[in-house]
């Protein structure tokens, strides 16, 4: 098993920027993806492999990784970006680990 | 519209069984691997099981082993969860999930989920 820890909660002012830790033993060894889910709505691909943004991802949305903490990193925040944001990493056993999910609240 | 649309959740009692399924559109269905992950309300998620693009690896959690089976139908573009001798603790939202690169790294596309509650 691999534990992926996230803050429940981060709080940002519209225009500003959140950042939004996942803490994993030696993350930094292994590729990062990263998941935003609205109420109702399914999950949405936002960083994969660290800092990669898929098709249709505004460039707002960025990411890192290192040692023990990955980062995602939403420049000027906008009300519509408040959702959960989850963090995953895939093991070569197969298994996929997510983290404990951190909700986005646009003040 | 490329999209991945769950059926098949309702309530059963514990010890039961219940079918999902999952209905994929918009794209070549069988070039990609998928993955049923859950999600209990209110937390995070859970990955369940893996089926590779023609069905011969399949990947299970341990929590499900032996209990559930997934399959899929390329011809009918859909993805199947058989779910047998349910607990409490199945009870979530079962999302499908498409799979990147043959091992399935991580997930590109989602579908809503289908909620399955497992109570007596």
């Amino acid at each position: 098993s691999y534990v992926l820890t996230q803050i429940p909660s981060v709080s940002v002012v519209p225009g500003q920027t959140a950042r939004i830790t996942c803490g994993g033993n030696n993350i930094g060894s292994r590729s990062v993806h990263w998941y935003q889910q609205k109420p109702g709505q399914a999950p949405v691909l936002v960083v994969y492999e660290d800092k990669g943004r898929p098709s249709g991802i505004p460039e707002r949305f960025s990411g890192s990784n290192s040692g023990n903490t990955a980062t995602l990193t939403i420049s000027r925040v906008e009300a519509g970006d408040e959702a959960d944001y989850c963090c995953q990493v895939w093991d070569s056993s197969g298994d996929h680990f997510f983290g404990t999910g951190t909700k986005v609240t646009v003040l | 519209e490329v999209q991945l649309v769950e059926s098949g959740g309702g309530v059963v009692r514990p010890g039961g069984s219940l079918r999902l399924s999952c209905a994929a559109s918009g794209f070549t269905f069988d070039d990609y691997g998928m993955s049923w992950v859950r999600q209990v309300p209110g937390k995070g998620l859970e990955w369940v099981s893996g089926i590779d693009w023609n069905g011969d690896i399949t990947t299970y959690a341990d929590s499900v082993k032996g209990r559930f089976t997934v399959s899929r139908d390329n011809a009918k573009n859909s993805l199947s969860l058989q779910m047998d001798s349910l607990r409490a603790e199945d009870t979530a939202l079962y999302h499908c999930a498409r799979g990147r690169y043959g091992d399935q790294r991580f997930f590109d596309l989602w579908g809503r989920g289908t909620l399955v509650t497992v109570s007596s």
